[in-house]
């Protein structure tokens, strides 16, 4: 079953860290460049970073460069959002999406999970 | 960053009717343009890529048209389930979504 699936959201406290998950399965994950995107409560889509189906290229939102990284690890088909010094609007549910295109970066997501919930309050 | 900014906020339509959903770019995006649909509690779904090519299992009642700054979803005849929020991305220069129209039961 091709699928995406997010873990790791939770309510944590400003400038506190946390780690999200995406599990991949159905598909060769190691072949295609993956996404975070997230979703403010009540509010549309702001994508926050890219990494290459390698993890050789990563980039970056302006509104978290500095704060989050992204990585993966092909080994266990999983891809990783590190997010540090949180603040309140990063509040969200964050998704993780699949880039359409074998082995690039820079199209359309064809494939999304369901999202993780991060509550950043005090 | 470019700016898609879409119209109508929201749109009441009656089941069987068409719905016209509206993106504009802040600049132009060529032919990079992507239609997501999006239900409560769900992950967005791919409809359209391309502007104007419908993703894999999309029924033809979806089509997408325009190309450069203004693009249009078309949804010929609206099924219950069509009922949703949709989204328009730009994927020509890094990825930028629209705010969203959300297509209500009228």
């Amino acid at each position: 079953q091709v699928q995406l699936v997010e873990s790791g959201g939770g309510v944590v406290q400003p400038g506190r860290s946390l780690r999200l998950s995406c599990a991949a399965s159905g598909f060769t994950f190691s072949s295609y460049g993956m996404h975070w995107v997230r979703q403010a409560p009540g509010k549309g889509l702001e994508w926050v970073a890219v990494i290459s189906y390698d993890g050789s290229n990563k980039y970056y939102a302006d509104s978290v460069k500095g704060r989050f990284t992204i990585s993966r690890d092909n080994s266990k088909n999983t891809l990783y959002l590190q997010m540090n010094s949180l603040r309140a609007e990063d509040t969200a549910v964050y998704y993780c999406a699949k880039e359409r295109v074998v082995k690039a970066v820079g199209g359309y997501f064809d494939l999304w999970g369901r999202g993780t919930l991060v509550t950043v309050s005090s | 960053e470019i700016v898609m900014t879409q119209s109508p906020a929201t749109l009441s339509v009656s089941p069987g009717e068409r719905a016209t959903l509206s993106c504009r770019a802040s600049q132009s995006v060529s032919s990079n343009l992507a239609w997501y649909q999006q239900k409560p509690g769900q992950a967005p779904r791919l409809l359209i890529y391309g502007a104007s090519t419908r993703a894999t299992g999309i029924p033809a009642r979806f089509s997408g048209s325009g190309s450069g700054t203004e693009f249009t979803l078309t949804i010929s005849s609206l099924q219950s389930e069509d009922f949703a929020v949709y989204y328009c991305q730009q994927y020509n220069n890094w990825w930028t979504f629209g705010q969203g129209t959300k297509v209500e039961i009228k």
